[in-house]
């Protein structure tokens, strides 16, 4: 059992350029999540999706989208990259409301 | 909007000594509160969770009381091992239970 499995581990790029951050899981969990984590400051969500078709804004969203075509897959795309989006992003996944989520190993993306 | 403030670090420990990691917070009606553990180079686990008030949180020798009165979820436990190590997060689901938001999180250090 994979869990949640997050695609690269590493990435650098250069101010401007777009990628998407590739995120799946095999629990068949409705509820996923992006978070990006920077120091001092905790996780910050960024998307979310309660199940496919469906996703939502969370605190820090700008600069970010995000599609869910299946249950599986939670890509997140930036779309002009820029040094302030340098950060680690998890994704995470769950059964449902007020329940504990499965976390991602993490991308270390950084934005030159 | 919901935050939660927990104590800085980092936290250096003997081996044995008791821990506290104090977490409040601020929220509307009644979130459920987790903490979660993140160990070096890898993504978040959840270490406990609490859904109601004066509810218990615990899982290996960890514990956590939900204290609606003081708005509090503070972290203990009795006798820390080196393996304790690690970076430790407290977290409250809003009502919807769509998003969780994070503390800035806490360094553990445990020395032999």
């Amino acid at each position: 059992n994979a869990g949640v499995t997050q695609t690269p581990k590493f990435q650098v790029l250069k101010t401007g350029q777009s990628m998407t951050l590739q995120c799946a899981q095999d629990m068949n969990h409705e509820y996923m999540s992006w978070y990006r984590q920077d120091p001092g400051m905790g996780l910050r969500l960024i998307h979310y999706s309660v199940g496919a078709g469906i996703t939502d804004q969370g605190e820090v969203p700008n600069g970010y989208n995000v599609s869910r075509s299946t249950t599986e897959d939670f890509p997140l795309r930036l779309l002009s990259a820029a040094p302030s989006q340098t950060s680690v992003y998890f994704c995470a996944s769950s059964t449902g409301r007020n329940q504990p989520q499965h976390f991602g190993d993490g991308t270390r993306l950084s934005i030159l | 909007g919901d935050s939660v403030t927990q104590m800085e670090g980092p936290v250096t420990l003997s081996e044995e000594a008791f821990l506290t990691i104090n977490c409040t917070y601020t929220a509307t009606g009644y979130p459920s509160l987790f903490w979660y553990v993140q160990y070096p180079g890898e993504g978040l686990q959840l270490l406990l969770k609490a859904t109601k008030a004066d509810d218990k949180g615990s899982n290996k020798g960890f514990e956590a009381t939900y204290r609606k009165e003081t708005t509090s979820f503070h972290l203990e436990k009795g006798s820390v091992q080196v393996s304790d190590s690690a970076v430790y997060f407290c977290a409250l689901s809003d009502q919807a239970g769509n998003m969780l938001t994070f503390g800035g999180g806490t360094r553990l250090m445990v020395k032999p």
